[in-house]
């Protein structure tokens, strides 16, 4: 069956490091796969979309990568602020639909 | 501003009782979809509907149903609530159109059911 999985573990990085987040996925070809950030009572929120074709995406202090070979995405956020501490959601999609499957979220911690 | 609702944000209800939540939205959006969130499970799909009329399964859609009889609402009907069923309820929705953000889901605030 198909599978995320991203590290249950919380992170727990300081202020102004790199934070580097994984999601690995079995039995799944996506088309395109999402990043979400979700805060404490609080819905989802879109932060980047990288497609299979592409390699690398960046936004402001967000990096995403993805390696079809490896089923595997690297999700970076550089010169980290306790601001940016939330959990965070992979999620793949296929061509021809617009559903996707979620991961289980990373919680990450910045630590000022 | 666009957004997308849900009501209630927080329901109690009994074993056994029909519960519905609603999910209201002014997106404009076409696709609508219902998830329920659990602890170390993350986000499980229950429904989605691509348009008016039209409505699929999920993952875990098993004593749940939904029904679209406009763009704007996607109501999420427990037909008899089990504990099982005590969770945190998310909707969202996101457009038909292929463009840069494919697939970028918009979800609402969360609606936290316990069934007792």
């Amino acid at each position: 069956s198909q599978k995320i999985e991203q590290n249950s573990e919380a992170l727990n990085i300081q202020e102004g490091k790199t934070a580097t987040l994984t999601c690995n996925y079995t039995n799944y070809s996506p088309a395109y796969l999402q990043w979400y950030r979700q805060d404490p009572g609080r819905g989802p929120v879109f932060l980047l979309l990288i497609r299979e074709n592409e390699k690398e995406k960046r936004k402001e202090r967000l990096k995403v990568t993805f390696d079809t070979t490896l089923k595997q995405s690297l999700f970076h956020i550089t010169a980290s602020q306790p601001a940016d501490s939330a959990t965070y959601l992979c999620a793949l999609g296929h061509t021809g639909g617009f559903k996707t499957i979620f991961g289980a979220g990373t919680r990450l911690f910045v630590k000022a | 501003d666009a957004e997308i609702t849900q009501s209630p944000r927080h329901k109690i209800t009994e074993t056994g009782r029909q519960v519905t939540l609603a999910c209201h939205q002014t997106w404009n959006h076409n696709n609508m979809f219902w998830y329920r969130q659990d602890l170390g499970h993350g986000l499980r799909l229950i429904h989605y509907s691509y348009g008016v009329q039209d409505t699929n399964k999920g993952e875990v859609s098993d004593g749940y149903s939904v029904s679209r009889s406009n763009t704007e609402d996607l109501p999420l009907t427990l037909e008899s609530a089990a504990s099982s069923q005590t969770s945190v309820y998310f909707c969202a929705s996101s457009e038909s159109k292929k463009g840069a953000n494919l697939g970028e889901q918009f979800f609402g605030p969360g609606t936290r059911l316990t069934v007792l």
